[in-house]
């Protein structure tokens, strides 16, 4: 069974310019959630998703941030105008009910 | 005060050795509490989840103390596979919802 992928793996993009992450869950499950990580500082939720409606988007930094979910199927992750303080690794994770969280393996975006 | 404060490590130690990683929370209401290992740029991988009776999975036992509010995860007779970054995380919602994570302490383990 394939497990959760994210898409691209790493993306170098300069200030100002818009980048899309997108996660793919794995089939079924109807919870897919959003963390990242920025150097130095511990994992931080971002939002969650049940099937395609936001439950919390309580962690988004800011308006700069869209969370999308179309069809309750992949999720993807705009930031735009991205700023120098955005770079960091960005996980999906995604869960069938109240059960065990699989984590993609990250985005790794660099703002220059 | 952080929600999740662990030990900031690094630990260096030779292969057979017994470490001891300390977590403590500052949320009262957490429900949840898990050991996530991470590889080297490689995502969190659930190892355990703690409860509140303690519990162990082959060289791997886990404890918590509500009333500390704290959670640690032993490891006996290391194994080179086991370097790893293990990350605390505790949830106040009882599942996988909104995961407060600690930073980690690095593991390494030496031949």
């Amino acid at each position: 069974e394939a497990g959760v992928t994210q898409f691209p793996s790493h993306s170098v993009i300069e200030k100002g310019q818009t980048v899309t992450l997108r996660c793919d869950p794995i089939s079924g499950h109807d919870n897919l959630y959003w963390y990242r990580r920025v150097m130095g500082k511990e994992i931080k939720f971002l939002l969650h998703f049940v099937k395609e409606s936001k439950q919390d988007e309580s962690g988004m930094p800011n308006n700069r941030f869209l969370a999308e979910r179309t069809g309750g199927t992949y999720s993807t992750l705009k930031v735009q105008p991205a700023e120098l303080e955005d770079s960091g690794v960005y996980f999906c994770a995604s869960s069938q009910g109240a059960g065990k969280a699989f984590f993609g393996q990250g985005t790794r975006l660099t703002v220059v | 005060r952080k929600e999740v404060e662990q030990d900031p490590g690094p630990f260096n130690v030779p292969e057979g050795a017994t470490v001891a990683f300390n977590c403590t929370y500052s949320n009262s209401a957490s429900q949840s509490f898990f050991w996530y290992r991470q590889d080297c740029r490689k995502e969190p991988k659930l190892l355990m989840s703690v409860y509140s009776s303690g519990n162990e999975d082959g060289r791997f036992t886990a404890q918590l103390n509500r009333a500390s509010q704290y959670i640690s995860l032993l490891i006996r007779d290391s194994k080179l596979s086991d370097s790893a970054t293990y990350l605390c995380v505790v949830n106040p919602w009882g599942s996988n919802y909104k995961l407060t994570f600690g930073k980690g302490t690095l593991l390494t383990v030496n031949p």
